[in-house]
Parts: C-alpha cells; structure tokens; sequence
C-alpha cells in the first residue's frame, strides 16, 4: 500500500505572496497524483491531477510539478479564497486511493 | 452533473448503516464511485470504489469484511453500507465520481457529505 506524507501540517502566508506546499510517496507513484482543496464544511474539490494540469475552473496562479515520490503545489500571489486545507492523493496504484494527511494553508 | 446524498443518520454501536448517493447530469454507468469519509477535524480516508456498469468493487483492507458498496442502475444511485458500526466510524461520507481521462484518473465531482454519527 502506497503511503502518502505531506509538509508541513500547517503553512501560514501572507495574501499576495507564493505558498509552496509538499506531498511525498512512499514509492513512485510516476505522474500519477492530484491535489484536492478543501475548505471548512465543504466537499473536497479537484484542483490538479496528473501532477500538473489544472482541472476545470481552477486559476492559473495553481501550478503543480514532481515526479516518481517528490510534488509540489505551488499557489502563486495567494488570495483570499485560496487559504483551505490541501490533500494529494496517488491513483498509480489503487486500492487504497490513498490520500495525504493534509496541509493546512492558513492567513498570516 | 451532481451527486446528492441521503440524509444524517445516528447508529447505536453494533449498528449498520446505509447512505446513498443519487447522481444526475451525466450517464451514471460509465464513471465510477468513490467513497471517502472524514472525522471531525480530521482528513480524508478512501474507503472504497464501484463501476456501476458492471458492480464490481473494491475496498480499502481497513474496511474489508465491513463495507459493501453497490448500486441501483435504474435509479443512478450508489449505495454505501457499513456494518458493525463504532464511535470511531463517527464521520462524514462523501460520494465521489471517478473519471479515467487520458490516463490519469481524479474524483472530479463530490456529494455534499453525510454525517453519520455512532453513539450510544
């Protein structure tokens, strides 16, 4: 079973300024994750999937890069609707769909 | 496309419960069904998957013996049982389509969550 990690827990930024968020598998998943937001008593809401392609609606300011175990989702000029819980999640090799623990993008 | 789903439900420990997930907006035999939950405060746990063209399923091994996921064709609805029911099985579920594009594959569309609550 693939175990996904995420870091840090929490990340506090300022409005305007870039937020870099990381996801680790423990062992290749290739291209094959999304990121997910999430915000407070609200579905989950695809963001990424194929490590880097926005799905429908999400800004461009949502950039996703990393292969194999390492990711990154980067939010460029922050905005206020963006601060939200975020969850990669692998689909190289399910069962388990197996998803992060979550960071958690919080207002500085 | 939507997914709506039943109603909360409270469980007494021991229990079983059964929530739905009613999909609309798109032909509901050609993507999959997810089922993922998530305590309070806590984050999202995968628990399982249907193709509701042919019912076959699959499920994470922590649930294994405990869920069962199927459907309903006629009616375009996934079901979700979970018996043996404990307070930590206290959550919100969410049903979730699953779409294969071009080789990768999301949960593109999510329910609105059902808070199932076990207690005594």
């Amino acid at each position: 079973e693939i175990v996904m990690t995420q870091s840090p827990a929490t990340l506090s930024v300022s409005p305007g300024e870039r937020a870099t968020l990381s996801c680790r598998a423990s062992q290749s998943v290739t291209r094959n994750l999304a990121w997910y937001q999430q915000k407070p008593g609200q579905a989950p809401r695809l963001v990424i999937y194929g490590v880097s392609t926005r799905a429908t609606g999400i800004p461009a300011r949502f950039s996703g890069s990393g292969s194999g175990t390492e990711f990154t989702l980067t939010i460029s000029s922050l905005q206020p609707e963006d601060f939200a819980v975020y969850y990669c999640q692998q689909y190289n090799d399910w069962p388990p769909n197996s998803f992060g623990p979550g960071t958690k993008l919080e207002i500085k | 496309v939507q997914l709506v789903q039943s109603g909360a439900e409270v469980r007494k420990p021991g229990a079983s419960v059964r929530v739905s997930c009613k999909a609309s907006g798109y032909t509901f035999t050609i993507y999959d069904i997810h089922w993922v939950r998530q305590a309070t405060g806590q984050g999202l746990e995968w628990m399982g998957w249907l193709n509701p063209k042919t019912g076959d399923a699959g499920y994470a091994q922590k649930f294994q013996g405990r869920v069962t996921i199927t459907r309903n064709p006629s009616i375009r609805t996934a079901y979700l049982d979970l018996s043996s029911l404990r307070s930590d099985d206290t959550a919100v579920y969410y049903c979730a389509r699953g779409v294969a594009l071009s080789g990768d594959y999301m949960q593109d569309y999510w329910g609105q969550g059902t808070q199932v609550t076990v207690s005594s």
